[in-house]
């Protein structure tokens, strides 16, 4: 089963806008990963935080890890046409090397 | 070099054709991975391996056989498939130290099982 849910499914916006995805996950971790991938390609690594976090940023990125709802958020700032892809959370599964993806939200960002 | 190479980018096969897709990697990282990827789907672990030994099969149809021939190389042999097989499949590594921390994808096959 899938370790995290993310909401929502698919978001449209304008370039310049902000976009928020969610996701929410089930057992602890002690990290949580945001990926993003383009149409029929491989995932690309955006950005790691600890559980021992609350927030943290990278360039127009920004995460929020909440451990006592055990959800996270990815904030892309100042959107553009080729932040469109779609966006998995991660989590790593007890016990080994199993990095379990969330469901994804899709984005589109009209130019 | 931060890279991980797939080949071939797309595969076409019959159900009774014998392929295999091949993943290298160059950045000494010790843990490699098949991902099977679905359209609208999130990536599903497939196989795990880790110091060129298998980890984790996450009960995998005997029709997929992942081989490791060395450090740098990764294989996935495919026989005997079923359409619903059809996939993108995605090869990853990372290195011992940040195992659950940070992956690196290939661009991945687009399989189709005809």
């Amino acid at each position: 089963s899938q370790q995290g849910e993310e909401d929502p499914q698919a978001l449209s916006i304008q370039e310049g806008e902000n976009a928020t995805m969610n996701c929410s996950y089930k057992t602890s971790i002690n990290n949580l990963q945001w990926y993003r991938q383009n149409s029929g390609r491989g995932l690309v690594h955006l950005i790691l935080i600890r559980s021992n976090e609350r927030e943290k940023h990278s360039g127009r990125l920004r995460v929020t890890l909440d451990t006592s709802k055990k959800s996270s958020s990815l904030l892309i700032t100042a959107s553009r046409a080729a932040d469109t892809a779609s966006y998995f959370c991660a989590t790593p599964a007890a016990g080994g090397f199993k990095t379990i993806f969330g469901a994804g939200t899709r984005l589109f960002v009209k130019a | 070099d931060t890279e991980v190479t797939q080949t071939p980018k797309h595969l076409v096969m019959g159900m009774t054709n014998k392929k295999s897709l091949k993943c290298e990697q160059h950045m000494g990282h010790r843990a490699m991975y098949w991902y099977k990827q679905k359209a609208k789907k999130p990536p599903e672990l497939m196989f795990v391996y880790s110091y060129e030994k298998l980890s984790i099969n996450e009960s995998v149809p005997s029709r997929f056989s992942p081989e490791c021939p060395n450090s740098s190389l990764l294989n996935l042999h495919l026989h005997a498939l079923q359409p619903e097989d059809s996939a993108l499949y995605l090869c990853a590594s990372s290195t011992p130290s940040r195992i659950n921390e940070k992956l690196f994808f290939g661009s991945g096959t687009q399989l189709s099982v005809l």
